[in-house]
């Protein structure tokens, strides 16, 4: 069974740095992509970065680009979002999700993880 | 700038059937965006219906059916129950990343 593990919020002033975990099992980590996705409270969904299996491919959303860098260990069957120079606006539950191996869309999603960018 | 376009609600009957569908501004959706479809209830995570279009994900009930309709990825609940009553969010991948629609909040009533 596919589980995705997320870790790492909290609440963080603005400005300031976290980093985001997700350890994954239940599959081979090394053969698929995987995607953060976050969900501001009472809002929809919105895809943040995605890496392919091997690095190679590196996605962003604009209003994140620059600022948070997603990084995977496949040793380690885990991935990881380091967020920097927070804004409130990044306030939302963010989602570690698995993607299928023919489309890169999502399959399998975390519990997710609340970050809360207050001061 | 793109933008991905779905009902923001929609009502419907127990027993009933609707189509939900999602569009995009600056073109026709087709496969080439393998449009997948998700089910979100409060407070959960969301969870995979359909995926390139038309296939259903594991354990998902065949009353869940995807197509193309015209110019948009359509998602169609067939024998709605109770229960369907969710939030609704379609996703079409592009070079680029991905791109997902603000969602439809369907109520059964």
């Amino acid at each position: 069974e596919v589980q995705l593990v997320e870790s790492g919020g909290g609440l963080v002033q603005p400005g300031r740095s976290l980093r985001l975990s997700c350890a994954a099992s239940g599959f081979t980590f090394d053969d698929y992509a995987m995607h953060w996705v976050r969900q501001a409270p009472g809002k929809g969904l919105e895809w943040v970065s995605g890496i392919s299996w091997n690095r190679d491919i590196i996605g962003y959303a604009d209003s994140v680009k620059g600022r948070f860098t997603i990084s995977r260990d496949n040793a380690k069957n885990s991935l990881y979002l380091q967020m920097n120079s927070l804004r409130t606006e990044d306030t939302a539950f963010y989602y570690c999700a698995k993607a299928f191996l023919n489309n890169n869309c999502p399959s399998s999603w975390g519990q997710g993880t609340l970050v809360t960018v207050s001061s | 700038q793109t933008v991905v376009t779905q009902e923001p609600s929609f009502s419907v009957s127990p027993g009933g059937t609707v189509t939900l569908t999602c569009g995009l501004s600056s073109d026709s959706v087709s496969t080439r965006y393998y449009p997948s479809w998700y089910q979100q209830t409060p407070g959960q995570a969301p969870r995979t219906l359909i995926y390139s279009t038309n296939t259903r994900s594991s354990g998902v009930p065949d009353r869940f059916s995807g197509s193309i309709l015209g110019n948009k990825a359509a998602l169609t609940i067939t024998g709605v129950q109770a229960d369907d009553e969710s939030d609704y969010y379609c996703v079409l991948y592009m070079g680029s990343g991905l791109w997902f629609g603000g969602g439809t909040k369907l109520t059964v009533l």
